[in-house]
């Protein structure tokens, strides 16, 4: 199947600095990736929509400046955590969706996700 | 909105065993399922998935069973092993609109 990375799978930083996450997809170009938090023994929770060339969408609740997303080009899309506190630890998931022809439902292809700890 | 929950947050079967996961959604306009396993550190793997023009799909070792009548979904893994244990994910969207919804989740814990 289609392998979308994450980069770096963990990192530890500490308080008050920012953090960038990488997602690509390796073997497709993706117009639009998606983003996703996971706290421990949760499910996940759509931060936001991730669209190649415009801005990302993002879900209520979820703060634009404190989460930066930028998706320079099909095949990467990444995540900067903005002045970093210890509630913003998490992992952090992105996916991509391969796309087909007649409608956005294609498979979806997640990252292997990253774990960001902050101290 | 949308919500999709799990009858059992945990599961404990015997290698062997035929496990069931359950997932209620909500939406009556969902029309697309997945099953996710997701491995502990890891992101979500695909296992399978199902549209709401059907109500059985079969994979490897794989079954995924949709009553729309009740907004209900199971997934049946059969001869559980080992390698099974993981949390498994339901989620649910719409055609038309590409986002899913994940339900909480349920532990599969397979003993040897």
């Amino acid at each position: 199947g289609a392998v979308v990375s994450q980069h770096p799978s963990w990192v530890i930083c500490k308080s008050g600095t920012s953090v960038k996450i990488e997602c690509r997809s390796l073997d497709f170009q993706a117009t639009t990736m998606f983003w996703y938090r996971q706290f421990p023994k949760q499910s996940l929770m759509l931060m936001a929509t991730s669209n190649e060339g415009s801005k990302a969408t993002y879900e209520q609740g979820v703060e634009k400046d404190k989460f930066l997303i930028n998706h320079a080009s099909l095949t990467l899309s990444t995540l900067t955590v903005t002045s970093a506190h210890p509630e913003d630890s998490s992992f952090y998931i992105c996916s991509a969706r391969v796309p087909i022809a007649g409608g956005p439902s294609g498979e979806l292809f997640f990252g292997e996700g990253s774990r960001l700890t902050v101290l | 909105g949308e919500s999709v929950g799990l009858h059992l947050p945990t599961l404990s079967v015997q290698e062997g065993d035929n496990s069931i996961i359950n997932c209620a959604y909500s939406n009556s306009a969902s029309d697309y399922f997945i099953w996710y396993k997701q491995e502990s550190g890891k992101g979500p793997q695909f296992i399978i998935d199902i549209r709401s023009n059907m109500d059985k799909r079969q994979g490897q070792r794989v079954t995924v069973l949709l009553n729309k009548t009740v907004k209900h979904l199971s997934l049946q893994i059969a001869a559980t092993q080992p390698g099974d244990s993981a949390v498994y994910f339901c989620a649910a969207g719409s055609t038309g609109y590409s986002t899913l919804t994940f339900g909480k989740g349920t532990m599969l814990l397979v003993s040897p």
